[in-house]
Order: structure tokens, then C-alpha cells, then sequence
């Protein structure tokens, strides 16, 4: 089945730890997003790859990391300097450039802090 | 920068019935993209109906269709004979200028439908 997969589906970090979270697809999309989901509200862009070893902050980067070092793999690192990272967090990929590209996203993982 | 507004926190629809969710958004570009997504209690982002901004033709998607005033800068969501299926948050989202901002999708605070038997 084609797809994106996150894991794990909880995640515990404790204070001052940093913790990544695995995104993988088998879509042979070209373009790969991380979104945060606090309570209430909508979704806000950490990071996004057009290409592979290529990425760019979003609204909200800092705290977080990213790496794509492989077309099938967007993992995210949540570092010791995100303060409040307790969210929901999913990613997301499209076939990359152009208005018409939808985006289609994973199940999610829920993060929470110790 | 671009905002998405969704107005109503809640709605509430008898099944079989016809509910209408409204979205506002503010831009000053001319071509752009609209999109609802839908998430049920899984949490799984589900795309519903998509509309381009060029085209003055609104978007069906079976008991889905859009309701899109461009100059009103306006995209509401119809969903017909509502079923308990479509309980769930809907997201309005917005995607502009690809050269200035990637692919990047602008979200409103969402709308949560509940659908009663």
C-alpha cells in the first residue's frame, strides 16, 4: 500500500532530552512538510523539503531540526530548546512544485513532556 | 501575509440533512489554491475538495461542493445528506504564490461538525 507512516504514535520526552520523530513515504513524492497542531487550532508549517538534501524553516522552526538525506525520509528532531513541544505533529508530502500539488498527510504523532 | 478565518468553532447537522461551513481568507495575490480537509477522531488529515482560483467553476466532490466568491474572498463547504461519517474538524486552507512560499498551506482554527441520528 502507498502511503506515509509516522512513528511512534506517542512520544514521551523528558525535560531537557531531545526527541525524533520518523516520517517515511512510498508516494515518490519530491516534497515532504512537518505541521504542529496545538489544541484548538489549526496547523502551523515547522519545515518543509522540495528536494532531497534541501530544506527551509517554516512559521515555526525553532526548537526543531530536520534532515533528507533520502526522497522517502523527512525525520524531525525535537531539541531541548523547544519549550512547550506538547502537540500533535504531522507530516505531510506532494509530488513537489506547482499549484496543483495537493498535499497528503500521515496519521500523526502526539508528543508530550514528562 | 495570507489569513484564514473560520468563523463558526462548532456546528451541529441531523443526518440526512444539509449543513454549510463557512471559511474567509485574505490575500493579495490573484492565483491560489483552497482546499478543505477534513479530521476525524483518528486524527488523520483527509483531503475533501480542492478549488483553483482561476477556475469561476465551484468545486463537487459527491455530497461535497463549494460555495467560492472570489472578490468576496469567501469559500464555504456544503456537505448534503449528511451522514455520521462526516462528524469530524474541517480545516479551510490556503496555498499562494509558489515562488514566494513553496507549497506551504496557511490553515484556519478549524470546525468541528457533529452529525445527530
Amino acid at each position: 500500500d502507498g502511503g506515509i507512516t509516522q512513528s511512534p504514535k506517542y512520544l514521551f520526552r523528558k525535560e531537557g532530552q531531545n526527541v525524533t520523530l520518523s516520517c517515511e513515504q512510498n508516494l515518490n513524492h519530491d516534497a515532504m512538510y512537518w505541521y504542529r497542531q496545538d489544541p484548538g487550532q489549526g496547523l502551523r508549517l515547522i519545515y518543509y523539503s522540495q528536494i532531497v538534501n534541501d530544506f527551509q524553516k517554516g512559521d515555526i522552526a525553532e526548537g526543531y531540526s530536520v534532515s533528507r538525506e533520502k526522497k522517502e525520509s523527512f525525520p524531525l528532531t525535537v531539541t531541548s530548546a523547544q519549550k512547550n513541544p506538547t502537540a500533535f505533529y504531522l507530516c505531510a508530502s506532494s509530488w513537489g512544485s506547482g499549484y496543483q500539488e495537493t498535499q497528503y498527510f500521515g496519521p500523526g504523532t502526539r508528543l508530550l513532556v514528562l | 501575509a495570507q489569513t484564514v478565518t473560520q468563523s463558526q468553532p462548532e456546528m451541529s447537522v441531523q443526518e440526512a440533512e444539509t449543513v454549510t461551513l463557512s471559511c474567509t481568507y485574505d490575500t493579495s495575490e490573484s492565483d491560489y489554491y483552497l482546499f478543505w480537509y477534513k479530521q476525524p477522531p483518528s486524527r488523520q488529515m483527509i483531503l475533501v475538495i480542492r478549488q483553483e482560483a482561476y477556475k469561476q467553476q465551484n468545486a463537487t466532490e459527491n455530497r461535497f461542493s463549494v460555495n467560492f466568491q472570489k472578490a468576496a474572498k469567501s469559500f464555504s463547504l456544503k456537505i448534503s445528506d449528511s451522514q455520521l461519517g462526516d462528524a469530524a474538524m474541517y480545516f479551510c486552507a490556503y496555498r499562494g504564490d509558489f515562488a514566494e512560499y513553496g507549497n506551504k498551506l496557511v490553515f484556519g482554527a478549524g470546525t468541528i461538525l457533529r452529525v445527530k441520528s
